[in-house]
């Protein structure tokens, strides 16, 4: 069965500043994909970024970036230039095809961004 | 292009009612996920349908739960004579049939409190 790691529950920064979060994962497939999604105040579930595990290379959006090591089996995300916006939970999410593409989900990091 | 659209945004129900919770996906998508967060926690998976089929019900209840998803109309998720564990936010999620389809698109959620 596959599981999602998040073994940060909490972190906070200053704004401007730049936060990784942590996520592995632990899986027999190998085609499948991973995801952080945003969950603000409002509850909302906002898809930040995907990743391929068959493209090496690291999926990247605006500030947000990726570091997939895939023989690791570790997906963290790095936001840059934080803003008190990026103020959520982050949620990491693993699919595959023969789950029927159910995600399943991390126990999320609450990241806090100060003035 | 709206998203997917959930409805009601809160409900309140007393123990032993029924609750219903519909979930409009996104226009040409044609699977929807149901998920269930409890607070403090990450998402769990509960349903998968295509349209007029249940694909995986492995994550929800065998009892008092049930959902559909009619060739016309919203997607269903039922929860007859409903507790309080029952309280917790549910989340539809939809994906299109071809490309990207294991990236799935969240709705607000309804948040369900039982009394």
């Amino acid at each position: 069965a596959q599981t999602v790691t998040q073994s940060q529950p909490e972190m906070s920064v200053q704004e401007a500043e730049t936060v990784t979060l942590s996520c592995t994962y632990d899986t027999s497939e190998n085609n499948y994909y991973l995801f952080w999604y945003k969950q603000p105040p409002s509850r909302q579930m906002i898809l930040v970024i995907r990743q391929e595990a068959y493209k090496q290379q690291n999926a990247t959006e605006n500030r947000f970036s990726v570091n997939f090591q895939k023989a690791a089996k570790s997906f963290s995300l790095k936001i840059s230039d934080s803003q008190l916006g990026d103020t959520a939970m982050y949620f990491c999410a693993f699919t595959a095809a023969d789950s029927n593409y159910q995600l399943i989900w991390g126990a999320g990091t609450k990241l806090i961004i100060k003035p | 292009n709206a998203g997917v659209m959930q409805n009601p945004r809160h409900l309140v129900r007393r123990r032993g009612q029924e609750a219903r919770l519909r979930c409009s996906p996104v226009k040409g998508h044609s699977h929807v996920y149901w998920y269930r967060q409890l607070p403090e926690e990450g998402l769990k998976f509960m349903v998968y349908l295509q349209k007029e089929n249940i694909i995986d019900e492995s994550g929800m209840p065998k009892e008092r739960f049930s959902a559909e998803f009619p060739k016309e109309g919203p997607s269903i998720l039922r929860i007859q004579q409903v507790v309080r564990g029952d309280s917790a936010a549910y989340f539809c999620a939809s994906s299109p049939q071809q490309a990207k389809k294991e990236t799935q698109y969240f709705g607000p959620g309804t948040r369900l409190l039982v009394l």
